[in-house]
């Protein structure tokens, strides 16, 4: 099982819509979570952390499971700017702070 | 305030040919790494460095080799590429005082097709 896995998608969603991800992982040492948004052909960029308590920032909301080991992303009113891959990120803190990726999940927002 | 930075951008090699790819970063993290990004891979650590001086394997390390001599710089080297290390290589940089200390921000990436 990898440790950090992702809803396979790719999602195609109407402009408007509202859209959840989710992110599992399997180290239940984990200690902190991020959600990273990657463009095509750039680089990933940090999105936001995920609390223990759910965050939200804008039409971006995030929660936290760590009794069934997940995360979830919650975007609603999706714009055509938010087509891009979502990774999840877990910090395993091992002798180093050992930032785990999940695959990512491709979206794209369609007129 | 560049960030991170990476050259070359783009590179295309001959199967056994060697390499140096150079990341810099100007935000004195302390910790830097390696990737690379392969399709439905995600990215996978290849090597990291937690300071100046010193560097430790990642999930991926044959075929690499890496040295941190200057804290702001962090070079990737290929001894004798192979087709299999065609990829998108992303380099990151995390940890300041004062900083979260996981939050990792990345270079822009270098493109390495390998023929």
């Amino acid at each position: 099982r990898k440790e950090v896995e992702q809803d396979p998608g790719p999602f195609n969603v109407p402009e408007g819509a509202t859209v959840a991800f989710n992110c599992t992982y399997s180290n239940s040492a984990s200690q902190s979570f991020f959600w990273y948004r990657q463009d095509c052909r750039k680089e990933p960029k940090l999105l936001m952390s995920v609390y223990s308590s759910g965050n939200e920032d804008g039409r971006f909301t995030a929660q936290l499971n760590r009794a069934s080991q997940y995360i979830s992303l919650l975007i609603r009113d999706s714009k055509l700017s938010d087509s891009a891959t979502y990774l999840c990120a877990v910090n395993i803190r091992a002798s180093y702070d050992k930032v785990i990726f999940g695959p990512g999940t491709s979206l794209s927002v369609i007129p | 305030n560049a960030g991170v930075t990476q050259t070359p951008k783009f590179r295309v090699l001959k199967t056994g040919q060697s390499m140096t790819l150079l990341c810099a970063q100007d935000m004195n993290h302390e910790y830097m790494y390696w990737y690379r990004q392969d399709p439905g891979m995600g990215l996978r650590l290849i090597h990291y460095s937690v300071g100046e001086g010193t560097t430790a394997k990642g999930e991926v390390p044959d075929g690499y080799n890496v040295s941190r001599l200057k804290k702001q710089n962090f070079l990737l080297g290929l001894e004798s590429a192979a087709p299999s290390q065609t990829s998108v290589y992303f380099c990151a940089s995390s940890y300041a005082p004062g900083v979260a200390r996981d939050t990792q921000y990345f270079g822009p990436g270098t493109r390495l097709t390998v023929l």
